[in-house]
């Protein structure tokens, strides 16, 4: 079975100061990462995914297969980053993806 | 605003009754999906659906129910089988082929509150 973990339920930083949002994943295949993110009253929506290697926003995130972790950074922390933090994993059988495994989330508040 | 729309946007329900959630996108996505996001546990796949016609169990499929007669429309039906049904539902769709690393677009959520 797979699995996502995000070990911080809360993480509240200054603004300026670095983030960074653990999550680690449990999966025998190879892993397909997304991080979510869902602004207060706003949908969910993509932030990033590994495979684009982009950077969003200022955030980048690094599949490491060794460690099994997809970590979330940003060098310098706005207020306006402050949101609900999903990391979810894509789920596979067969020839198509059936949907995501999420974490449960990380709320990051970033203080002025 | 197109994309994904969700309705209602909250939903009361007598415990016993059954009730559907309507889920609609005109994105031309093949794939769609329904999650359940409660406090604290992040969301969780209760069906997805890869083409029409078809639709497979997530991980919490029981006490749920769901048809894809059309591209476009995914409903779900929280029975009265469901023992804890108030939650936030959300559905979600994406590109076509639903390939893995595709983005999900998601609806703006149904809130059910079961009295």
């Amino acid at each position: 079975a797979q699995r996502v973990t995000q070990p911080e339920k809360l993480l509240s930083v200054f603004k300026g100061a670095p983030v960074e949002l653990k999550c680690n994943y449990s999966y025998s295949g190879s892993p397909e990462l997304f991080w979510y993110v869902q602004y207060s009253r706003q949908r969910l929506q993509l932030l990033l995914r590994h495979i684009s290697r982009e950077s969003i926003k200022g955030f980048t995130a690094d599949l490491n297969k060794g460690e099994t972790s997809f970590h979330l950074k940003k060098p310098f922390a706005q207020e306006e980053d402050s949101a609900m933090y999903y990391c979810a994993l894509a789920r596979y059988s067969g020839g198509g993806a059936d949907g995501l495994t999420f974490g449960k989330g990380t709320h990051l508040i970033i203080q002025p | 605003d197109g994309g994904i729309t969700q309705s209602p946007k909250y939903l009361f329900r007598k415990e016993g009754q059954n009730v559907t959630l309507s889920c609609e996108q005109n994105l031309n996505h093949d794939a769609m999906y329904w999650y359940r996001q409660d406090p604290g546990q992040g969301l969780r796949l209760i069906y997805y659906s890869q083409i029409v016609n078809d639709f497979q169990k997530g991980d919490i499929a029981e006490g749920y129910s769901v048809s894809r007669e059309k591209k476009e429309s995914f409903p779900l039906t929280v029975t009265s089988a469901q023992k804890n049904p108030t939650a936030f539902y959300l559905c979600a769709s994406s590109a076509p082929g639903g390939g893995g690393g595709n983005e999900q677009f998601f609806g703006p959520g149904t809130r059910l509150t079961v009295l």
